[in-house]
């Protein structure tokens, strides 16, 4: 079985702009989950879909956003860029449960210049 | 705020040593727990999980956690180490089944051959 794919892997962009990144899930997992991972806060929780709907969302600003669609793949979206921004973006995705394992991507390395 | 403690960030240990991580959490309801590894160059994947029964959860490669309620930790074991364990280990914690996993900041594992 494939795993969860993140594109792109790295990218990078200048303050100001906005960027959209994918996961696609597992086949037969519904829920996706994103996370912030940085060197001094470690992962934080961005927010999780289930069957196109949010389900809950960490205490990030309104500039980030995302999205499920019908076939379970999933796009986040960070509007006007901050330095602060730059990070690794991690997808995870399971069956549908609090409780189930969560299966990571590889996640994109964004860099905000 | 709930939150997630990793008392050493940093662990250097002989092969063979015993190890024992600690993982404590600020909840006092209901939890689902996790532990999570990412060896070197690889995904972040499941170690081993708790969410109910027998406190003592035993998982791959020899690893197994103790969930005691009363202090409110969920530490990891393993009674004799090897170089390939070598890795960065997460605790995170689910907290009342809300579909949001709240991590640790993580414990960097160096096993000396």
């Amino acid at each position: 079985k494939a795993g969860v794919t993140q594109t792109p892997r790295y990218l990078i962009k200048t303050r100001g702009q906005q960027v959209t990144l994918s996961c696609s899930p597992i086949s037969g997992h519904r829920s996706v989950s994103w996370y912030q991972q940085t060197p001094g806060q470690g992962l934080q929780f961005l927010f999780e879909y289930f069957s196109e709907t949010q389900r809950n969302k960490g205490n990030f600003p309104g500039r980030f956003s995302g999205r499920q669609f019908s076939n379970s793949r999933s796009e986040m979206n960070v509007s006007t860029l901050e330095l602060g921004d730059s990070a690794l973006y991690l997808c995870a995705s399971s069956l549908a449960t609090s409780t189930d394992t969560q299966y990571f991507g590889p996640g994109t390395r964004l860099t905000v210049l | 705020a709930q939150s997630v403690s990793q008392h050493n960030h940093h662990v250097i240990l002989s092969e063979a040593a015993s190890l024992e991580l600690g993982c404590n959490y600020s909840y006092g309801g209901t939890v689902n727990l996790f532990w999570y590894v990412q060896y070197p160059g690889q995904h972040l994947q499941l170690l081993l999980k708790y969410f109910s029964g027998d406190p003592l959860v035993k998982g791959i490669k020899g690893f197994e956690a103790e969930f005691i309620k009363s202090k409110f930790s969920f530490n990891l074991r393993k009674p004799s180490v090897q170089w390939s364990d070598t890795a960065e280990y997460f605790c995170a914690v689910n907290m009342d089944s809300n579909y949001q996993l709240i991590w640790g900041a993580g414990t960097k594992l160096i096993i000396k051959p």
